[in-house]
């Protein structure tokens, strides 16, 4: 069981949007920065977001993220195959002094 | 080009124990705060660990507290693990990861990884 809640899976068609969301508490999302992640297989994880809604280095800006309180929101616009992967949120929590992520969620580009 | 890269991973019987280095290249190591993060098969990421950048400040997960140590040597640019007492449960491949603002979950970049395999 996760501290931060995501959905098990997304899916959209290529082109289309999709939103992954994040959800927390007020000592995690709600008073802290919330990173996002994409996770490819054999892969090391990539920072796609960093402080809500900066997009890391070399990110293109189809990806875009928001919070608000206590939830967020990753979007990815005009979807490619290659955009499918798993998606992690994640943030520090300054009740459990720990880092937590989300559960995870599956992209799939129909 | 910033780099971590990892070692020490491989199969160790239940009750063993292992040491994972991680070491940094292209930026100024010690003024970064580190972290281990682990992903078990078909699982999700669950965070490990945390020293600051002078290693006076140390947390851990529930899941590994009083049988795994973090460290690091800044004058070699590197962060350990130790583990004690492994489990199979702690099967999974390991990442160091830079904080780029300590206690952020702001981590970047990511090591490539490196498999521990617990099991008789």
């Amino acid at each position: 069981q996760s501290v931060l809640t995501q959905p098990p899976s997304v899916s959209a068609a290529p082109g289309q949007k999709v939103t992954i969301s994040c959800s927390g508490s007020s000592s995690n999302i709600g008073n802290n920065y919330l990173s996002w992640y994409l996770l490819l297989p054999g892969r090391a994880p990539k920072l796609l977001i960093y402080e809500n809604n900066k997009r890391s280095s070399g990110v293109p800006d189809r990806f875009s993220a928001s919070k608000s309180g206590t939830s967020a929101t990753l979007a990815i616009t005009g979807l490619q195959t290659g955009d499918e992967a798993d998606y992690y949120c994640g943030t520090w929590d300054n009740s459990l002094r720990t880092v937590v992520f989300g559960g995870g969620t599956k992209l799939t580009v129909l | 080009e910033v780099e971590l890269v990892e070692s020490g991973g491989g199969l160790v019987q239940p009750g063993g124990s292992l040491r994972l280095s991680c070491v940094g290249s292209g930026f100024t190591f010690r003024i970064y705060s580190m972290n281990w993060v682990r992903q078990a098969p078909g699982k999700g990421l669950e965070w490990i660990s945390y020293i600051s950048s002078s290693g006076d400040t140390i947390y851990y997960a529930d899941s590994v507290r009083g049988r795994f140590t973090i460290s690091r040597d800044n004058a070699k640019n590197s962060v350990y693990l130790q583990m004690n007492s492994l489990r199979a449960e702690d099967t999974a491949l390991y990442f160091c990861v830079r904080e780029r603002v300590p206690q952020s979950a702001w981590f970047d970049p990511w090591g490539q990884g490196i498999l521990v395999t617990v099991s008789s």
